[in-house]
């Protein structure tokens, strides 16, 4: 199948600095991407869509200055989680597919600490 | 908008068969998917249903009525393995995920 490969897979930062989480699609192009957060033992919640060379779409309630989106390429998608807080302190993963009709694929996940 | 329904938890022994049921509301549809997640993992997927009707991989089906707004997993010879969060996911005007159901598999 599609291999999604989302870099870092854990990072720790202290509070107000900045992070950027990577999501490649490794042997696919990736027209869509999604980004979402996972709190412990609930669901994923969509953050914003992104399709490649237009600005991301943003769900209601998700800050689009405090997590800048870019999909710059077919391949590639990054998240910015700026002045991180700990309260931004989450599981954030990365789905990539071809178009609609089709599954999605996950990267692996990158578990955020904010300390 | 997009929204979900599925039960939270069920509990099953091994060797039992299980059905995850999935009720949805959204503004466009292409299709269903449901994904397995363990603890601490990414999502897998497992199955994408577009058309109603039942499609069958290994143990696992999956079912889908676009009338009904509804779909469901079955699980079958249900193994220890098994124990997992299932989530269903419409692929519509976005791509939403539901609450999950954590399944526990007993010995």
């Amino acid at each position: 199948g599609a291999v999604v490969s989302q870099h870092p897979s854990w990072v720790i930062c202290k509070s107000g600095t900045s992070v950027k989480i990577e999501c490649r699609s490794l042997d696919f192009q990736a027209t869509t991407m999604f980004w979402y957060r996972q709190f412990p033992k609930q669901s994923l919640m969509l953050m914003a869509t992104s399709n490649e060379g237009s600005k991301a779409t943003y769900e209601q309630g998700v800050e689009k200055d405090k997590f800048l989106i870019n999909h710059a390429s077919l391949t590639l998608s990054t998240l910015t989680v700026t002045s991180a807080h700990p309260e931004d302190s989450s599981f954030y993963i990365c789905s990539a597919r071809t178009g609609s009709n089709t599954e999605a694929f996950f990267g692996q996940g990158t578990r955020l600490t904010v300390v | 908008g997009q929204s979900l329904e599925q039960p939270s938890e069920v509990t099953a022994v091994e060797g039992a068969i299980v059905q995850i049921n999935c009720t949805y509301q959204t503004s466009g549809f292409y299709g269903l998917s449901w994904y397995q997640q363990h603890d601490g993992g990414a999502p897998t997927f497992l199955s994408y249903n577009a058309l109603d009707g039942l499609e069958e991989t290994g143990r696992f089906s999956s079912f889908l009525s676009r009338s009904d707004s509804y779909g469901y997993l079955l699980l079958q010879e249900l193994q220890m393995k098994d124990s997992a969060s299932y989530f269903c996911a419409v692929d519509g005007q976005n791509f939403v995920f539901g609450p999950g159901t954590r399944l526990s598999v007993l010995p």
